[in-house]
């Protein structure tokens, strides 16, 4: 089915550990997106991509780290996972053009570590 | 900076009663807006979207009206349904700007029957 699907949907990990999270989206989307989302917060972006080997830094990029070698895949890693990175963690995607474009979410990840 | 302000939930309403959640922004140029829904355990889906001034945006019975003057864009429903219960996002969406929305902090509904 076409969409934007996130793996894995649940994890718990351990400080310190490196942790990925996947995010696949089958509409050739141009931009995709990795947010947190926190209680009091809403969602913040952490990184945001243009284009294949395209990245760019958002509100809360420290201790993440992305990579776009295709323009379907936009994985976020945890190179040493912090129990302040416990949170649902949504990635998103767009067409080009920005007037009023709709940006679409996968599932989310829910991250816990402990 | 740009950003988006919502009231503070949770929001308890009975069933058929009418809803309103305020949102204003502050942004440079001239913003796209939008109001985006989560269901529990899910994402987020799109409820309506406004891209200009006084343009309304509706969806599913929920309307919101682009107002520059005021700079608010506040989800209205004449009539909530407990399937309505969810967290209501108002964002931001800039000009120019690789298409980065900046939300606000949600506002949780909770409808009785």
């Amino acid at each position: 089915d076409a969409g934007i699907t996130q793996s894995p949907r649940y994890k718990i990990t351990e400080t310190g550990r490196q942790v990925t999270l996947m995010c696949h989206q089958t509409w050739s989307h141009s931009y995709m997106f990795w947010y947190r989302q926190d209680l009091g917060h809403g969602l913040r972006l952490i990184y945001y991509s243009a284009a294949a080997d395209i990245t760019d830094k958002g509100e809360v990029p420290d201790g993440y780290v992305v990579s776009r070698s295709k323009t379907e895949n936009f994985p976020l890693t945890l190179e040493s996972a912090t129990r302040s990175q416990t949170s649902v963690y949504f990635c998103a995607s767009s067409g080009t053009g920005t007037v009023g474009n709709t940006i679409y979410f996968g599932e989310g990840s829910w991250l816990t570590v402990v | 900076g740009n950003s988006v302000t919502q009231m503070e939930g949770p929001v308890t309403l009975s069933e058929e009663a009418f809803l309103t959640i305020n949102c204003t922004y502050t942004a440079t140029g001239y913003p796209s807006l939008f109001w985006y829904v989560q269901y529990p355990g899910e994402g987020l889906q799109l409820l309506l979207k406004a891209t200009k001034a006084d343009d309304k945006g509706s969806n599913k019975g929920f309307e919101a009206t682009y107002r520059k003057e005021t700079t608010s864009f506040h989800l209205e429903k004449g009539s909530v349904q407990v399937s309505d219960s969810a967290v209501y996002f108002c964002a931001l969406l800039l000009s120019g700007g690789y298409n980065k929305l900046i939300f606000g902090a949600g506002t949780r509904l909770a409808v009785h029957p």
